[in-house]
């Protein structure tokens, strides 16, 4: 059974650009979230996504979004990029039942210059 | 507010010496835990999870954990620590799905010959 899958693993863009990441959850997951790993805050929740709807919400500003497909497939968007957004954005998927577990992706790196 | 903290930033270990991470908790609903383990560049990999019923639990690669609701602890142990065991460690709390997890900073283990 293939992983969670990110993409791309890394990224460099410049201030005030918009960045889109993909994550492609382990197959029957219906559950993606996303979450931000950076040094000095460590990692935290950004959303859930379950069946296309945005279901939790970490704090974070409006800059950061996401949206879910049909398929399960999550993408993530930061507009705006500001030199505080590099991070290791890591994705995790799950079936959603009772009693389950998250599954990382190796993450995308993204370096905002 | 809902927390976790892992008071240890740093340990280090000599090979072959038991281990423990210390992990406490602030949770408003049933907490559900779960350690996780990261290598450099790497995703998360879950080690062992809480979510009821017997209060010690073994996970992979000989680690176990006990839950204490009276001390709002989730501390991870393992007997005898080995060179590969060296990474960084992350105590969560999430819901029952695994999903919306709250992380606590981490504790690096170091393991020494």
């Amino acid at each position: 059974k293939a992983g969670v899958t990110q993409t791309p693993r890394y990224l460099i863009k410049t201030r005030g650009q918009q960045v889109t990441l993909s994550c492609s959850p382990i197959s029957g997951h219906r559950s993606v979230s996303w979450y931000q790993q950076t040094p000095g805050q460590g990692l935290q929740f950004l959303f859930e996504y379950f069946s296309e709807t945005q279901r939790n919400k970490g704090n974070f500003p409006g800059r950061f979004s996401g949206r879910q497909f049909s398929n399960s497939r999550s993408e993530m968007n930061v507009s705006t990029l500001e030199l505080g957004d590099s991070a290791l954005y890591l994705c995790a998927s799950s079936p959603s039942n009772a009693d389950t577990e998250a599954f990382f992706g190796q993450g995308t790196r993204l370096t905002v210059v | 507010a809902q927390s976790v903290t892992q008071p240890d930033i740093h340990i280090t270990v000599s090979e072959g010496a038991s281990l423990e991470l210390r992990c406490n908790y602030s949770y408003g609903a049933t907490p559900y835990l779960f350690w996780y383990v990261q290598s450099p560049g790497q995703g998360l990999q879950l080690l062992l999870k809480y979510f009821s019923g017997d209060t010690l639990v073994q996970g992979i690669k000989g680690f176990e954990a006990e839950f204490k609701r009276s001390q709002s602890s989730f501390n991870l142990r393992k007997p005898s620590v080995h060179w590969s065991d060296a990474a960084e460690y992350f105590c969560a709390v999430g819901n029952q799905a695994g999903t919306a997890l709250i992380f606590g900073k981490g504790t690096t283990l170091s393991v020494s010959s």
